[in-house]
């Protein structure tokens, strides 16, 4: 079955560190993946996304991810993070077989400043 | 703003009721998915609709029942409700392309008492 899995839970940081946050999916047939970010009492916005090509996608805010299909994995990456990227990161993918989006469990990001 | 609005954005109500969650998807797009977002079990997919027709259906309860207007609106009925039914429910929309990304409306959140 397909499914997207996020590792880390919750993760605490402070301003100007780097970020990286992993996503692993399942095999599945194609798969477009996506990051999403949720503030506190928001709905979800798309970060960026990855279809084909290029394996590193950069999005909004200063993100980026790496699409590594030997691993499975399209990590989401920030060199320098703010105070203002607290919140929670869901990783997603659309799987060609499936005709839904399938979300991780999300990590909870926490920036001290 | 994303273009995808639901209504209403709060509703509370009492267990055994039925309610209905409206989302309206953003122009031109024709699929609508619904998720509910609850503290302990993430954002689960519900169900999928393609310009009217049922594409998807997740962990959706039989109390549960959804459909898509000619119109392109969605509706998601919840009835006999229960307290554990209380969480953020999403609607998102996505353009007329395979497995692409979607946009998320802001939600209803729903407290059963």
């Amino acid at each position: 079955a397909q499914s997207v899995s996020q590792h880390n839970h919750h993760v605490i940081l402070s301003e100007a560190a780097s970020l990286e946050l992993g996503c692993n999916y399942s095999y599945g047939g194609t798969v477009n993946l996506f990051w999403y970010v949720q503030y506190p009492g928001q709905h979800l916005q798309l970060l960026l996304k990855y279809f084909s090509g290029d394996p590193l996608v950069k999005g909004i805010k200063g993100f980026e991810a790496e699409f590594i299909k030997s691993k499975f994995s399209f990590n989401l990456r920030k060199p320098s993070v703010q105070w203002s990227d607290t919140a929670e990161y869901f990783c997603a993918g659309a799987y060609s077989s499936a005709s839904k989006i399938i979300f991780g469990s999300g990590t909870r990001l926490s920036i001290r400043p | 703003d994303s273009g995808v609005t639901q209504t209403p954005k709060h509703l509370i109500t009492a267990t055994g009721q039925r309610v209905t969650l409206r989302c309206s998807p953003r122009s031109g797009d024709l699929s609508v998915y619904w998720y509910q977002q609850s503290l302990d079990q993430g954002l689960q997919f519900l169900i999928h609709y393609y310009n009217g027709e049922e594409r998807a259906k997740g962990n959706i309860l039989e109390r549960f029942s959804a459909q898509q207007f000619p119109d392109l609106h969605s509706e998601l009925n919840l009835s006999s409700l229960e307290l554990g039914d209380s969480a953020l429910y999403f609607c998102a929309s996505s353009p007329p392309k395979e497995n692409t990304e979607a946009f998320f409306g802001q939600g209803t959140r729903l407290t059963v008492v």
